[in-house]
């Protein structure tokens, strides 16, 4: 079955570090892959997305993540974080159901910046 | 242009009761999608309506169903409330369908006591 695995609940980084997301997923076909971000008190805003091509992703708010098929990985990156960017980040990967498309959620991290 | 609205924002309704959550998409988007989303779950896919007709749909019981108007604007109902329904429901509109960005509104806080 399809699935997508967040494997870290909750991190913490001081303004300015360099960040890293994980997400892997479980999907036999070439997936669309999304990062997502809820801000507190908001709905969610899309970041990023991959389809085809060039496996390394630009998005925005200087967010960007690589593909990486041989891993079944997404991984979300930031060179310096801001504390603006503190808020919940899900990562997403869209399938095709026998005639319908359909996205799955991964639980989420929730990430704290430290001043 | 205007984004997703969703109205109530917030609810408290007691169990047995049932509700009626309202979701505005932005003007062109024809796909709507609803989602629910609490701590221990995260979000669950409940439906997805495309042209007044639903298109797909997650693994929520018969209480939970949806419809949509010819406006594009949709509703969700969830009949005979249990404490478990208590969440955050989001709606999200896309022009085609969920594998295109969608975007979501700040979502309705329902609380069943």
């Amino acid at each position: 079955a399809q699935s997508v695995t967040q494997p870290d609940i909750h991190i913490t980084v001081s303004e300015g570090a360099s960040l890293e997301l994980r997400c892997n997923y479980s999907y036999g076909a070439t997936p669309y892959l999304f990062w997502y971000v809820q801000s507190p008190g908001q709905g969610l805003q899309l970041l990023l997305k991959y389809f085809s091509g060039d496996t390394l992703v630009q998005g925005i708010k200087g967010f960007e993540a690589e593909f990486k098929r041989s891993q079944s990985s997404f991984n979300l990156r930031k060179p310096s974080v801001h504390w603006s960017d503190a808020a919940e980040y899900f990562c997403a990967v869209g399938v095709r159901v026998t005639s319908y498309d359909k996205v799955i959620f991964g639980p989420g991290t929730s990430l704290s910046v430290i001043p | 242009k205007a984004g997703v609205t969703q109205t109530p924002r917030y609810l408290i309704k007691t169990r047995g009761q049932q509700v009626t959550l309202s979701c505005s998409p932005i003007s062109g988007h024809r796909s709507v999608s609803w989602y629910q989303q609490t701590p221990g779950q995260g979000l669950q896919f409940l439906f997805e309506y495309f042209s007044e007709t639903q298109r797909n749909k997650g693994n929520f019981p018969g209480r939970f169903s949806g419809r949509q108007f010819s406006n594009s604007r949709s509703e969700m109902n969830v009949s005979t409330l249990e404490l478990g329904d208590s969440a955050l429901y989001l709606c999200a509109s896309s022009r085609g369908g969920q594998m295109n960005e969608q975007f979501f509104g700040p979502g309705t806080r329902l609380t069943v006591l």
